[in-house]
């Protein structure tokens, strides 16, 4: 079947930088998604992923390794505004969107 | 920008009750989304549609129908609902298939039903 796995939830510390791994197993690769989504609100893009290796945009930074099923965010500088959950998703063979449950990230000054 | 709206952002309704949710996007994009979102799970696809008046079953298409008479409106309808329906709705748009292939969002419906 196909998997997408990431932590529930993390707290890390204003001003600080946070990792957030995404492991998944899918049926083919056609690119990874990170989305944005403060509670109550809709998913907002993050960045996307197709090739090995890490995409800067700011202060956040997505990495990915498909020989290893492995991507991770990261965000550096933390504000009280980050505080929200990351969802990872994979665009499999079909060209549909598998999603992790997301990964609640928790700002505390 | 992308504007994906969802023609309510909370509703109540009762078992058995027939119900509407309707999702409008603005940026002439080929393909729409429902999803819903649940506690501890990811998003999962309910039906898609590439064009008006195709649609597509995703994961978890039972129990729920779909309507695209036109490009910009995907309705999402619970012929009979149930109380393992409620949840939060999400609606979709995306331009093609290819590339840099971003969803853009509406708010949601949260949907309760009794």
């Amino acid at each position: 079947g196909q998997n997408i796995d990431q932590p529930t939830e993390m707290t890390a510390t204003e001003g600080a930088i946070v990792q957030i791994n995404c492991t998944y197993q899918t049926s083919g690769f056609n690119g990874l998604f990170w989305y944005q989504q403060h509670a109550g609100e809709a998913p907002t893009f993050l960045s996307y992923n197709v090739l090995d290796g890490l995409e800067e945009k700011g202060r956040f930074s997505s990495f990915l390794s498909r020989s290893k099923g492995y991507s991770y965010l990261l965000l550096k500088e933390l504000q009280m505004k980050d505080s929200a959950s990351y969802l990872c998703a994979v665009r499999d063979s079909n060209y549909q969107l598998i999603w992790g449950a997301g990964t609640k990230l928790i700002i505390k000054p | 920008d992308v504007k994906v709206t969802q023609s309510s952002r909370y509703l109540v309704k009762r078992t058995g009750e027939k119900v509407f949710l309707e999702c409008v996007q603005d940026m002439d994009h080929e393909n729409m989304f429902w999803y819903r979102q649940d506690p501890g799970l990811g998003l999962r696809l309910i039906y898609f549609s590439y064009d008006v008046k195709m649609k597509e079953k995703g994961d978890i298409p039972e129990g729920y129908s779909v309507s695209r008479e036109k490009k910009e409106r995907f309705s999402l309808i619970l012929e009979s609902a149930s109380t393992n329906q409620t949840s939060m709705y999400l609606c979709a748009s995306s331009p093609g298939l290819a590339g840099v292939e971003t969803q853009y969002f509406g708010p949601g419906t949260r949907l309760l039903v009794l």
